[in-house]
């Protein structure tokens, strides 16, 4: 079985800050790795994806993301972040070959500052 | 082209009514899900069909029922509404293999 862990519930930072949110997972098989975004009061939008090939994803809206097998992370990063990007983030992990059923992390709730 | 619909958007319930979530797709998809959201716990899958007339349970099955007669619509049924159920109840559907997921936009479901 697969599960994800998503290290910080809270992201507060300033805008045009640098962010860094933190995803980790677990799974005896390969995996495909997702990040989903949530707006208030909206559905989930997929930001990103890893499937396979080279270990550094981009993604919408500047976003882009780091697979890094050996520490079993896909940490999620933008350099600069705006007002707009205040929403949901949610890391997602589903295995290889298997199940098509995804599992997900907790969320991180990232506010963007003025 | 639609996507994933889910109806309604909204609905109250009394403790012990019954009802059912709508969910469709136009993107003719094997798979679909069924999720519900709640404060600090992500989402957390209650069904899943990979195709019409194949449905298995997820993490969290108890109190709802599905079926899929069809490839296209995928219903929730809560058979006695329970205050635990208050949630936000998301459907998606991906094709098989390595794609992603489309989500509807949610029913927000309120028992009292």
């Amino acid at each position: 079985a697969q599960s994800v862990t998503q290290l910080d519930s809270q992201v507060p930072v300033f805008e045009e800050a640098p962010v860094e949110l933190r995803c980790n997972y677990s799974s005896s098989v390969s995996v495909y790795l997702f990040w989903y975004v949530q707006y208030p009061n909206q559905g989930l939008q997929l930001l990103l994806k890893y499937l396979s090939g080279s270990t550094l994803v981009k993604g919408i809206n500047g976003f882009e993301a780091e697979f890094n097998k050996s520490q079993t992370s896909f940490h999620l990063r933008k350099p600069s972040v705006h007002i707009s990007d205040t929403a949901e983030y949610f890391c997602a992990v589903r295995a290889q070959g298997g199940s098509e059923k995804l599992v997900f992390g907790k969320g991180t709730k990232l506010t963007v500052n003025p | 082209n639609a996507g994933v619909t889910q109806t309604p958007k909204f609905q109250v319930l009394k403790t012990g009514q019954s009802m059912t979530l709508q969910c469709a797709q136009d993107m003719n998809h094997e798979y679909m899900s069924w999720y519900r959201q709640d404060p600090g716990m992500g989402l957390r899958l209650i069904h899943y069909s990979v195709g019409a007339g194949i449905t298995d349970q997820g993490e969290v099955p108890n109190g709802y029922n599905v079926s899929r007669s069809t490839t296209e619509d995928f219903p929730l049924r809560l058979l006695s509404a329970a205050p635990s159920q208050t949630s936000v109840y998301f459907c998606a559907s991906s094709t098989t293999g390595n794609q992603p997921q489309h989500f509807g936009d949610g029913t927000r479901l309120s028992i009292l």
